[in-house]
């Protein structure tokens, strides 16, 4: 019921191309969504977030897709560059508990 | 204006002792959340920590764990008798209030046990 499920485990992307990585969830009463960036011995750092009132929310080369229905939300990276090579982990909390129950991450590499 | 710290970064311990794991919150930040990132998973909860308070430890181990966050100085996760399966990189988030979604996460301390 908690569970937060994160695809694909690892992606390649060219430079210049579109990176986009899925996660679905089964709680419905989760209402926060966020998307954070790790990079090798780093902590977690906050990408975009999305409630579930809107179906699409864009910050820069960044976009969440949100399909309340189907209970799936996606982050679209536009242009990947060299630089967004890191593992990105989807979250997802409810109410006041605010504990966030994150995805298995995805390794993204985007070559040069 | 500092982010949110943790120490130590690194720390070894051989199994039976004890580990002592700070964090302190961003300044104006009255809230502290715990996770454990086990090699290649995602992060798990731990424990939600307010002033003085355990608001909800639903993440953390029965035994062996324990969680403070006193009136003043930093947030503490303690792990007493540490076996190799605690080996993991521990997380502090802190956030302003209860009604603010955003989580700050430290730079994590990696305990290895030997």
């Amino acid at each position: 019921q908690q569970q937060v499920k994160q695809s694909p485990q690892s992606l390649i992307v060219q430079k210049g191309g579109i990176s986009i990585i899925n996660c679905a969830y089964e709680n419905t009463a989760f209402d926060y969504f966020p998307w954070y960036q790790q990079f090798p011995g780093k902590g977690p750092a906050l990408l975009i977030a999305i409630r579930p009132d809107v179906s699409e929310k864009k910050e820069g080369r960044f976009t969440i897709s949100f399909n309340k229905s189907a209970k799936q939300f996606s982050l679209h990276i536009m242009d990947s560059q060299p630089g967004d090579s890191a593992t990105y982990f989807c979250a997802a909390s409810k109410g006041s508990a605010r504990q966030l129950t994150f995805g298995s991450g995805t390794q993204l590499t985007v070559l040069p | 204006n500092a982010g949110v710290m943790q120490n130590p970064r690194h720390l070894v311990r051989r199994r039976g002792q004890e580990a002592r794991l700070r964090c302190s919150p961003m300044k104006g930040h009255s809230h502290v959340y715990w996770y454990r990132q086990l090699p290649e998973e995602g992060l798990k909860f731990m424990v939600y920590l307010q002033k003085e308070n355990i608001i909800d430890e639903s993440g953390m181990p029965k035994e062996r764990f324990s969680a403070e966050f006193p009136k003043e100085g930093p947030s503490i996760l303690r792990i007493q008798q540490v076996v190799r399966g605690d080996s993991a990189a521990y997380f502090c988030a802190s956030s302003p209030s209860i009604t603010t979604d955003t989580q700050y996460f430290g730079p994590g301390t990696r305990l290895t046990v030997l």
